[in-house]
């Protein structure tokens, strides 16, 4: 069973950078695995945020971007703002499978 | 503009078949570029991706959860239907469905909350 892993909690002060991180327990992670990010709040559907490892939707603000990073997927928030507090989820497309497998998301808090 | 939204009973007896409908607007689901995918959630917990059906009519089950379902398609009624059999407490959660294209899963519905008890 391909498991993805991210950090449970991540906390960062406003105005500050962050980088969350996606592994997969099948190894690195590449662009073939074309990693999606989404940030979900309390209550709410979770919303698209990067697509393909880098691409941005047009409702992305810029701040947040995201990359390859040490064999994981990376998604970095520069300049934290305090509505950024929210759930962060990554999801990789396993294409010998064709499967899409969700991390356990990382609970990021602004303080 | 893109708009999905979810709809069934939000509550179901265990060993029942639940049949969840998603009802889409601003594409459509005829190319196989395009596909609608279902997502669920927990209470509390993350999200895990569990069907998806393209254009084509190409579907794709997670292995965990195969065997008890089916997804189709009604390209004139726009709508994605879902059927998960013998249901469980354990499936208790939100339900949502999103379109899917290059672009990842970029359009959500805003999910439906789906108990399972007696």
């Amino acid at each position: 069973q391909t498991v993805v892993t991210q950090e449970p909690s991540l906390t960062v002060s406003p105005g500050g950078t962050v980088t969350l991180t996606c592994a997969s327990s099948t190894g690195a992670v590449t662009s073939d695995l074309y990693p999606n990010w989404f940030q979900q709040k309390p209550g709410q559907a979770p919303r698209a945020l990067i697509y393909s490892t880098d691409n941005k939707h047009s409702w992305t603000p810029a701040r947040f971007s995201g990359s390859l990073r040490g064999g994981k997927a990376a998604l970095t928030l520069s300049g934290v703002q305090p509505e950024d507090e929210a759930e962060y989820f990554c999801l990789l497309y396993y294409g010998g499978s064709q499967l899409w497998v969700f991390g356990g998301g990382t609970k990021l808090t602004v303080l | 503009q893109i708009t999905l939204r979810e709809s069934g009973p939000t509550l179901v007896k265990p060993t029942q078949t639940l049949t969840l409908t998603c009802s889409f607007s601003g594409f459509s689901l005829t190319s196989s570029g395009v596909a609608v995918g279902w997502i669920r959630q927990p209470p509390g917990k993350g999200l895990e991706w569990f069907a998806l059906i393209y254009g084509t009519d190409d579907k794709r089950y997670s292995a965990s959860l195969k065997t008890r379902l089916t997804i189709t398609k009604d390209t004139s009624r726009s709508q994605v239907v879902l059927t998960m059999t013998n249901m469980d407490p354990v499936d208790t959660g939100t339900y949502f469905c999103a379109h899917r294209t290059g672009g990842g899963f970029d359009y959500w519905g805003q999910g439906i909350l789906v108990t399972v008890s007696s």
